[in-house]
């Protein structure tokens, strides 16, 4: 089936560094999300984006939904420990309910 | 969004023996989803659950395995059927009551022994 290539797979950052992580495919998307996911949690909507080129952010959260219509990336600025956790981009192709998963990128902040 | 609550949160379960996890929204939604995410990996969907008729599975997933109920708008099952240690998982549902996001319960960490 589809897939997404979510980079980097893992992140060791210090307290207040900014964050990047994205997703690419060789196919195009409709819609590309990205969800947060804590331990023993489920994964929690953190950004949407609809449109070709859409930047959203969301608090110190950036996201952009890149013109091929095949990336996406979100950024994390002035990162605090409570952005540690497992972060996922997800994307939905036209014509299908279903979304699609990237492997997750898990981020650990250093205070 | 529309509020998931799904249980049991967790479980011990012996091989062989089946379990039914239930998800229950706050409101009518259209679609339901059933995902598992196996340890340390992505969410792989597992099914679509619709409301008045049968699930519709993603390939490697089959009904014998994975029955699962619709009965109602607010309401889904996913049953995990003769259990083996591999099957050890979270399982989690969604709906997408807005446009195509999904909106996850805390899911059920399952542990086959």
């Amino acid at each position: 089936g589809q897939q997404l290539n979510q980079s980097p797979q893992s992140m060791f950052i210090q307290e207040g560094e900014d964050v990047s992580m994205n997703c690419t495919s060789s196919s195009i998307f409709n819609t590309w999300l990205w969800y947060k996911q804590d331990p023993g949690e489920g994964p929690v909507l953190l950004i949407a984006l609809y449109k070709a080129g859409e930047l959203t952010s969301n608090g110190r959260l950036t996201a952009q939904f890149g013109i091929t219509r095949k990336d996406s990336f979100l950024n994390i600025s002035a990162s605090i420990p409570s952005d540690v956790g497992i972060y996922f981009c997800a994307g939905q192709q036209g014509g299908s309910e279903k979304l699609v998963f990237g492997k997750g990128t898990k981020l650990t902040v250093n205070p | 969004s529309a509020v998931i609550s799904q249980k049991p949160s967790r479980d011990i379960c012996q091989r062989g023996t089946s379990l039914t996890i239930q998800c229950q929204v706050d409101s009518q939604v259209t679609m339901m989803f059933w995902y598992r995410q196996q340890p340390g990996q992505s969410l792989t969907l597992i099914a679509t659950a619709n409301q008045g008729s049968e699930a519709t599975y993603e390939s490697g997933f089959v009904i014998d395995k994975f029955p699962i109920s619709r009965p109602n708008l607010t309401f889904s099952t996913l049953t995990v059927s003769n259990m083996s240690p591999e099957d050890s998982s979270i399982y989690l549902c969604s709906h997408d009551r807005v446009g195509a996001e999904a909106f996850f319960g805390q899911g059920t960490r399952l542990t086959v022994v």
